[in-house]
């Protein structure tokens, strides 16, 4: 069964600054996909950025960019120049391309703080 | 376009009612999910369809129910509350063939007493 880790329960940066959180997972499939989902206080979930696995290079979306290592199972997130409207629970989720497509495992998330 | 439209926002149950949570999506999609999301454990698929009149059970299906009879909808059924249901459930759905994002609607916070 495919599991999604995210080691950090809580990170925190200075307005302005980067920041990376971490995201690893396992599987046995070679087709997947990969997300970060962005959670405000509002509750809405988010779309910050998406990978394909058989894409070598890494996704980006202006401030969010990722790295993305196939072969350590890796997928984190940077965000840089950091704004108080980052604050946020950020997941990490994975996909496939299978009979159950669109069905993705998450992550348990990481709370941003982001101080001014 | 309205998207994906949960209701209602808000639920507090005795433990034993029944209630109906209603997800409704009009942009055409095949594809409809229902995640729930526990403090500490992220989102957790319950139930899902491919398409109307097929559903398959997630990772937590227990004491829930679905139905796909119209593309649009897709109800969410406890048939009989306990304290454990008490969560924020989360209705998406997206396109079907090769799906780019699911499209998530705005939450229901449940509460069971």
């Amino acid at each position: 069964a495919q599991t999604v880790t995210q080691s950090q329960p809580e990170m925190s940066v200075q307005e302005a600054e980067t920041v990376t959180l971490s995201c690893t997972y396992d599987t046995s499939e070679s087709d997947y996909y990969l997300f970060w989902y962005k959670q405000p206080p509002s509750r809405q979930m988010i779309l910050v950025i998406r990978q394909e696995a058989y894409k070598q290079q890494n996704a980006t979306e202006n401030r969010f960019s990722v790295n993305f290592q196939k072969a350590a199972k890796s997928f984190s997130l940077k965000i840089s120049d950091s704004q108080l409207g980052d604050a946020a629970m950020y997941f990490c989720a994975w996909g496939n391309y299978g009979g159950s497509q669109g069905n993705l495992i998450f992550g348990k998330g990481t709370k941003l703080s982001v101080k001014p | 376009n309205a998207g994906v439209t949960q209701t209602p926002k808000f639920q507090v149950l005795k433990t034993g009612q029944s209630m109906t949570l209603q997800c409704a999506q009009d942009m055409n999609h095949e594809y409809m999910s229902w995640y729930r999301q526990d403090p500490g454990m992220g989102l957790r698929l319950i139930h899902y369809s491919v398409g109307a009149g097929i559903t398959d059970q997630g990772e937590v299906p227990n004491g829930y129910n679905v139905s796909r009879s119209t593309t649009e909808d897709f109800p969410l059924r406890l048939l009989s509350a306990a304290p454990s249901q008490t969560s924020v459930y989360f209705c998406a759905s997206s396109y079907g063939g090769r799906r780019e994002k699911l499209f998530f609607g705005s939450g229901t916070q449940l509460s069971v007493l």
